[in-house]
């Protein structure tokens, strides 16, 4: 089993709706990171997440530690929001050992 | 512009042909390291680096060797190159840790023949 899961796999939407992309993992963590990975294959950092919520324009993001899950959301989605979105988790259990383990990623997918 | 820069960003080579993908930061970052990217598998860690003469193994670090030998440049060293490396490579960089918000280079894709 995977440590750390992302749902759906594949996300195709209308323009304009409200898009929730869900991160599930396994084992105590201390940080959880949100990425972009844009058609061309760039990667972005979106969010670095401890502990709450986090806002940067349309998208939003959350973490709830206790129940070892993360959402991101999108308002108001626009084409140009089509891209792959990678969770990726700092386990408690590296500590001492700075790895990063992702999620396999969510492509989605915005239609005019 | 703050950046990471890799070189080449593609490459076409032969097995066993030894070869070297470079990365480097303008962002005096402390940490730096390497990723693959491969369909269905996602991003995994190949090695990353603390700081300057401090290395150590991510989750698939064989068949790579890293060096760190000036802050800004973590080059990724593949001796013997094997079709199975055959991949989409990242270099990241980011201010202490992978706690830190990451920032990556554009990508070197990869083809072992």
């Amino acid at each position: 089993k995977n440590e750390v899961e992302q749902s759906p796999q594949n996300l195709t939407a209308q323009e304009g709706e409200f898009i929730t992309i869900n991160c599930s993992y396994s084992v105590g963590i201390s940080a959880l990171h949100w990425l972009q990975q844009h058609p061309g294959g760039g990667i972005v950092s979106l969010f670095m997440l401890s502990s709450g919520k986090k806002k940067h324009g349309r998208l939003i993001a959350t973490i709830n530690i206790q129940e070892k899950h993360s959402s991101l959301h999108i308002t108001a989605s626009h084409p140009r929001d089509s891209a792959v979105y990678i969770c990726a988790v700092f386990l408690i259990s590296n500590f001492g050992n700075e790895k990063l383990t992702f999620g396999t990623g969510t492509r989605l997918t915005i239609i005019p | 512009e703050a950046q990471v820069t890799q070189n080449p960003r593609y490459l076409i080579t032969v097995t066993g042909k030894k070869l070297t993908v470079t990365c480097s930061q303008n962002m005096n970052h402390e940490y730096m390291s390497w990723y693959r990217q491969d369909p269905g598998l996602g991003l995994r860690q190949i090695y990353y680096s603390m700081n300057v003469e401090v290395t150590d193994k991510g989750d698939v670090p064989e068949g790579y060797k890293v060096s760190r030998k000036e802050k800004r440049n973590f080059p990724l060293i593949l001796e013997s190159p094997s079709p199975n490396q055959t991949s989409l490579y990242f270099c990241a960089s980011s201010l202490m840790s992978s706690y830190n918000e990451q920032f990556f280079g554009p990508g070197t894709r990869l083809t072992v023949l």
